[in-house]
Order: structure tokens, then sequence, then C-alpha cells
């Protein structure tokens, strides 16, 4: 049971450059989160979905967007990445009535 | 005033050691309770979830809620160098409402 995948584990961009986050839960859960962390910030949300089909913003949206793809993914687009947008991203499920399972993150970083 | 306040640490203590990490939210609202452990380079990683106020045990570890003084803890009885790790505590105002993390405590075991 591998829980929440994310891929790539590490990735270095120059500044303009887009990439895409990926995030897969095998726990048949329905509300999915992207969470960037940054020291001395905690985990700050980035954007969640609900449920499949719907997409809300969260505390820190600005130069992100995101795709619910099915039930299973989740993924983070940065169109045009900043520097301020180093950072270590992470990706949650969970199911409802129960807390957020997280993956091991993604370590971006922006040149 | 921060929503959710924890001394980023480090806490550093004996191995066996009894270890109490704290956290102090502003908002009475609260209702559900959490504390994450997030080893270096790892996923936050669910440890005790609990519901309003009182204590919770599991092995080593017991989580305490005192919603009277919106102070939570988390005590490590026998503390074990593999329990070195930055320890999140969160909260939500309902099992399905977006989580507060704070900041983090990271914690050394010393052998």
């Amino acid at each position: 049971n591998a829980g929440v995948t994310q891929t790539p584990k590490f990735q270095v961009l120059k500044t303009g450059q887009s990439m895409t986050l990926q995030c897969a839960q095998d726990m048949n859960h329905n509300s999915m989160y992207w969470y960037r962390q940054d020291p001395g910030m905690g985990l700050r949300l980035i954007y969640y979905s609900a449920s499949e089909g719907t997409t809300d913003k969260g505390e820190v949206p600005n130069g992100y967007n995101v795709s619910r793809l099915n039930k299973r993914e989740f993924s983070l687009r940065l169109e045009s990445a900043a520097p301020s947008q180093t950072s270590v991203y992470f990706c949650a499920s969970k199911q409802i009535n129960q807390p957020q399972h997280f993956g091991d993150g993604t370590r971006l970083s922006i040149l | 005033q921060k929503e959710v306040e924890q001394d980023p640490g480090p806490l550093s203590v004996p191995e066996g050691a009894i270890v109490s990490l704290n956290c102090t939210y502003s908002n009475s609202a609260f209702q559900y309770f959490m504390w994450y452990r997030q080893y270096s380079r790892k996923g936050p990683e669910l440890l005790m979830y609990t519901y309003s106020s009182g204590n919770k045990e599991d092995g080593r570890f017991t989580a305490q809620v005192d919603k009277a003084s919106k102070y939570i803890s988390l005590f490590i009885r026998d503390s074990q160098p593999s329990d070195s790790a930055t320890y999140l505590c969160a909260m939500t105002l309902n099992r399905d409402d977006k989580i507060i993390f704070g900041k983090g405590t990271r914690l050394h075991i010393l052998p």
C-alpha cells in the first residue's frame, strides 16, 4: 500500500520555467491538498480539492494552478516559476471524518 | 495574535526522559486536535488525533487537550533516539475543515 505518492522528489528550475508536480493516492480518499513548507513558516495550504471535480484556493494560491485529474490524482502547476516558490511541496489526502495523510514531498529549487 | 503558537526548539533531552511538547491557540472553536511527527526529508505522519478536551494515550505517547486554557500537549515517555524529529501540532473546527498547523518543534533525543 503506497499511500500518497509524489513525483518528482527533487527538481531544479530556472526562473520563468513551468513545472507540474504530480500526486497520486491509492486509499480511495475523496479530498486532496497541496501545501508548501518553508523554514519558519510551517505548512501553508495552497489549493485543495474536497471531491473529484472541485478545487478551491487555500492560503497562498498565487502563482499556482491545480487539476484534479480523477479521484486518485491531483497535480500542482507552476506556470512561470519564481525564486519565491523555492520550497518543499507536500500533497495530502483524506477520507470524510478522518485526518489527512501526507506524501514525502517534492523539493523544488528555483534559480 | 497567531492562531496556533508552537515553540520551534530545538529541544534536546537525554534518552529515557519524559518529553513535553506544547501548543497554544487562540480560536476557542477548535474541536479536533492532532499531533504529526515529521522526520527529516519525509512528510508529516499522524501520531495522535483527539476530539475536544481530555487525554488520549497510545503506547509511549499521551495527547492532552485543555480547551479552557486553549493549550494542548504531547508527552513522550521513555524517549528514544528514534523519537528525534519535528513535531507539528494541528487543529481544526470540524473533521472536514481546513487544518491549522503549528510551525513545529524540533526534538533531539540524546543517546
